[in-house]
């Protein structure tokens, strides 16, 4: 089955770094593009980031371009994503979902992790 | 960039009801549309891509349709397992934005 499962969230104070991790398994996670969303308390989803399956191409929302950076490792089956200058508004859940194709909609999910931003 | 507006915001609806949430595009999109259903506390399920392809596993009183700039959830007739929030996200563009959501509760 297809696993991912999110780690690194916490409590932060504003202008802090965090880095969050997305373990992968059940699948050849090489040949998969990788994306990052979030979900602001009460709020609706927000596409963060995407990375393509070699790791080559990314894109990111307006709203963090320049302050977090999504990565991967395709030998330890790892997604990454690197936040700085972090808002109170980036207080969210933090969702990996994987590509169902090429820039494709997302078919599988983890649970998620939570990162607050203390202002 | 492309924005995604859904409506209604919220849908009241009994077990049994045939119930249809909208999503419009600011600009045409083609099919390249997908919709999610995700409950409190939990991550988004996949439910429909490409517009009106049904995701693997996914009952069969869920459909889409549409192209272009406006698109159509269809739930044929609802069921107790089926209320919560909806989303639709377009991903023609380096974006993958979604709607802001209709959230289907009981009448």
């Amino acid at each position: 089955d297809v696993q991912l499962v999110e780690s690194g969230g916490g409590l932060v104070q504003a202008g802090g770094s965090l880095r969050l991790s997305c373990a992968a398994s059940g699948f050849i996670f090489i040949n998969f593009e990788m994306n990052w969303v979030r979900q602001a308390p009460g709020k609706g989803l927000e596409w963060v980031s995407h990375i393509s399956s070699s790791g080559r191409t990314t894109y990111s929302a307006d709203s963090v371009k320049g302050r977090f950076t999504v990565s991967r490792d395709n030998a330890k089956n790892s997604l990454y994503l690197q936040m700085h200058s972090l808002r109170a508004e980036d207080t969210a859940v933090y969702y990996c979902a994987r590509g169902r194709g090429t820039e494709d909609s997302f078919d599988n999910w983890g649970p998620g992790t939570l990162v607050t931003v203390s202002s | 960039d492309i924005q995604m507006t859904q409506f209604p915001s919220t849908l009241s609806a009994s077990v049994g009801d045939r119930v249809t949430i909208t999503c419009r595009a600011s600009q045409s999109i083609s099919y390249w549309l997908a919709w999610y259903q995700q409950k409190p506390g939990k991550a988004p399920n996949l439910l429909i891509y490409k517009a009106s392809s049904l995701e693997s596993g996914v009952p069969s009183r869920f459909s889409g349709s549409g192209s272009e700039t406006e698109f159509n959830l269809t739930i044929s007739s609802l069921q107790p397992d089926d209320f919560a929030t909806y989303y639709c996200q377009e991903y023609n563009t380096y974006s993958w934005t979604f709607g802001q959501g209709t959230r289907v509760e009981i009448k």
